[in-house]
């Protein structure tokens, strides 16, 4: 079990700019989530799949974010347009549903808007 | 909307004595899960500790024990014996088992064990 893997770890672009953040999931699990921390506070969520479906997302997720998970496996997240309110750190965790209530963490990727 | 409230944004505690993290919430769900997780310095979030609504007998893992009251909706969390590795952010999460099942946290509790 090698545990819930994030790329990049981190990330620096400028303002305007697109970038995409990879979550690789424990490899049986299901449901995979992704969160935004900023400095100070915990993890806000963001969206989750369950398989590839996209099943939820919050209204934190503007216009400019999407998600995907095409084949059930690793999602990718992309933030076009970046703006300096987007520096975060951007956390991905996975679950078994419904055999399992616990969301195991990646190590997160963090972002710098300049 | 559920909510939850740590209350205690830094404590610290000497090495081998014990702390209590106090952590309240509020919803009116009756079926749902509590968590304890930490997150050192620079490290990825770990579980410490998990609690289901419908048990009344509190959860233990190892140093780590939870008070849950549930009428109160109140969701402690204590370490007995601290160790320097203890230091760390812990945040109290809530989920609703009825729901999508992401977590609502805590702002969080900074912790530090002093030697």
């Amino acid at each position: 079990d090698t545990g819930v893997s994030q790329n990049p770890r981190h990330k620096i672009t400028k303002r305007g700019q697109n970038v995409t953040f990879r979550c690789d999931p424990i490899s049986e699990h299901n449901r995979l989530y992704w969160y935004r921390q900023t400095l100070g506070q915990g993890p806000e969520f963001l969206t989750y799949f369950q398989n590839e479906a996209q099943l939820e997302k919050s209204r934190l997720l503007s216009d400019r974010f999407s998600a995907e998970r095409p084949k059930g496996s690793f999602s990718t997240l992309e933030i076009q347009r970046t703006e300096q309110g987007d520096s975060a750190m951007y956390l991905c965790a996975s679950s078994l549903y419904p055999r399992g209530e616990t969301q195991y963490f990646g190590p997160g990727t963090r972002l710098l808007v300049l | 909307a559920q909510t939850v409230t740590q209350s205690q944004p830094e404590m610290s505690v000497q090495e081998a004595e014990t702390v209590t993290l106090s952590c309240t919430y509020d919803t009116s769900e009756s079926n749902y899960y509590l968590f304890w997780y930490k997150q050192p310095p620079s490290r990825q979030m770990i579980l410490v500790i998990r609690q289901e609504a419908y048990k009344q007998q509190n959860a233990t893992e190892n140093r780590f024990s939870v008070n849950f009251q549930k009428a109160a909706k109140s969701f402690s969390l204590k370490i007995s014996d601290s160790q320097l590795g203890d230091t760390a952010m812990y945040f109290c999460a809530f989920m609703n088992r009825g729901s999508q099942g992401n977590l609502i946290f805590g702002k969080g509790t900074k912790l530090s064990v002093k030697p």
